[in-house]
């Protein structure tokens, strides 16, 4: 079973839209949570991280976290068609954050 | 912006053959890792280190060996290659939050 599950797989959005990805885990000994976005045939890039309950944004990227429910999101707004990629959650567990667990993904599409 | 270097690039083998793929960092950083990203499994870890000498199973080891010889570099080794073991592989280093990965080696067992 996948420790860190997210949804949907695969989301479409219009040029300039919100999207939304949700990920969250069924271990309780994770505690911090990265976002990472790659583009096709590229390397996973991070895209942001955090590690405390409530809300972080950098420009159009922000991303919330519950950590009582194990639960972080990321929110796109003003998508662009750059934007095009799976987007992956990723988990530390507590006490060894050298190790990440990742989920399958999203693959978010933007039409223009 | 940190440096993570894998090579080969793309590598095709036979079935039973020996394969080492290498991958080198130039950022000091403690921690690397060996992932494989396959469809439908995401990237899985295969092997990881946080020092020269030391190494740590991941969640997917068997059939994989890995070898951290120094700061900067760290092999996966695969003795007798199977066509499960068809995959992109990814290299990764990482000094406490952020992870940075190489550009990948498909890796072909046919």
């Amino acid at each position: 079973q996948q420790k860190v599950q997210q949804s949907p797989e695969s989301l479409i959005v219009p040029e300039g839209g919100m999207a939304s990805l949700n990920c969250t885990s069924s271990d309780r000994n994770v505690d911090y949570f990265w976002w990472y976005r790659q583009h096709s045939g590229k390397s996973p890039k991070m895209l942001m991280s955090i590690f405390s309950n409530g809300e972080k944004e950098e420009g159009r990227f922000t991303v919330h976290l519950n950590k009582a429910s194990l639960h972080t999101s990321l929110h796109i707004r003003d998508s662009q068609p750059s934007d095009s990629a799976l987007y992956l959650c990723a988990a530390s567990i507590t006490g060894n954050t050298g190790k990440l667990i990742f989920g399958l993904g999203t693959t978010l599409q933007v039409q223009p | 912006e940190a440096a993570v270097t894998q090579s080969p690039r793309n590598k095709v083998t036979v079935t039973g053959g020996n394969v080492t793929l290498s991958c080198r960092q130039t950022n000091s950083h403690n921690y690397m890792y060996w992932y494989r990203q396959d469809t439908g499994h995401g990237l899985r870890l295969i092997h990881y280190s946080y020092g020269a000498g030391n190494l740590q199973i991941g969640d997917v080891p068997d059939g994989y060996k890995a070898t951290r010889t120094t700061q900067e570099d760290f092999f996966l080794l695969l003795e007798l290659a199977s066509p499960s073991q068809t995959s992109l592989y990814f290299c990764a280093s990482s000094v406490s939050t952020e992870v940075f990965f190489g550009k990948g080696t498909r890796l072909t067992v046919v």
